[in-house]
């Protein structure tokens, strides 16, 4: 069965740390992983995906196939990112669902 | 464009009563449909997803079920509510293509069982 794990509920750095949000997964197949961001009173929506290879709003990810492991970094955490990120995969096939991680919450203290 | 829309956004509903949420999507065909239901400190869980019409996956034994009877349209349902059943819950539709997917999803509805 395909599982999202984020062990951190909760995680605060102060403006201009660097910020790790751990993602580890499991399947057996080669999933298609992606980051998730809820902002306040916001929908949901894509922060990026890993097959793009791209740094959104300075937050990029890298897939350790090794470790099943999809950890999103930012160098210098702005006050802005305060948000709740949820790491998510699809299977590599057509039609599948998408299954989501239980979310940490990110909190840029000033 | 594509837009999803779900309602209501708020519901309050006393215990044993029935449950009707519905999620329509413009702007594109035969997407993949979802419902997921939100909840604090338990993140987003996956409760059905459907690949096409009146075919849906259960995700999590419960006291809900899903149904869609046309292409953009998906209906969560609940023939008597429990208090359990409180939570956030969000529709969202996807295109199919593996990793070019994205899941682009609703404004939720906060149901409050009472």
């Amino acid at each position: 069965a395909q599982r999202v794990t984020q062990p951190e509920k909760l995680l605060s750095v102060f403006k201009g740390a660097p910020v790790e949000l751990k993602c580890n997964y499991s399947y057996s197949g080669s999933p298609e992983l992606f980051w998730y961001v809820q902002y306040s009173r916001q929908r949901l929506q894509l922060l990026l995906r890993h097959i793009s290879r791209e740094s959104i709003k300075g937050f990029t990810a890298d897939l350790n196939k090794g470790e099943t492991s999809f950890h999103l970094k930012k160098p210098f955490a702005q006050e802005e990112d305060s948000a709740m990120y949820y790491c998510a995969l699809t299977p590599d096939n057509y039609g599948q669902n998408f299954v989501f991680g239980p979310g940490t919450r990110l909190s840029v203290l000033p | 464009s594509q837009t999803i829309h779900q309602w209501p956004a708020t519901l309050v509903q006393p215990v044993g009563s029935p449950l009707s949420l519905e999620c329509t999507v413009e702007g594109t065909s035969n997407p993949n449909l979802y419902w997921y239901r939100q909840a604090a400190g338990r993140g987003l869980q996956l409760l059905f997803y459907s690949v096409g019409i009146g075919q849906i996956s259960s995700e999590v034994p419960q006291n809900l079920s899903a149904s869609r009877p046309q292409d953009r349209q998906f209906i969560l349902s609940s023939k008597k509510l429990l208090l359990s059943d409180s939570g956030f819950y969000l529709c969202a539709w996807s295109t199919w293509g593996g990793a070019r997917s994205e899941a682009f999803f609703g404004q939720g509805t906060r149901l409050t069982v009472v």
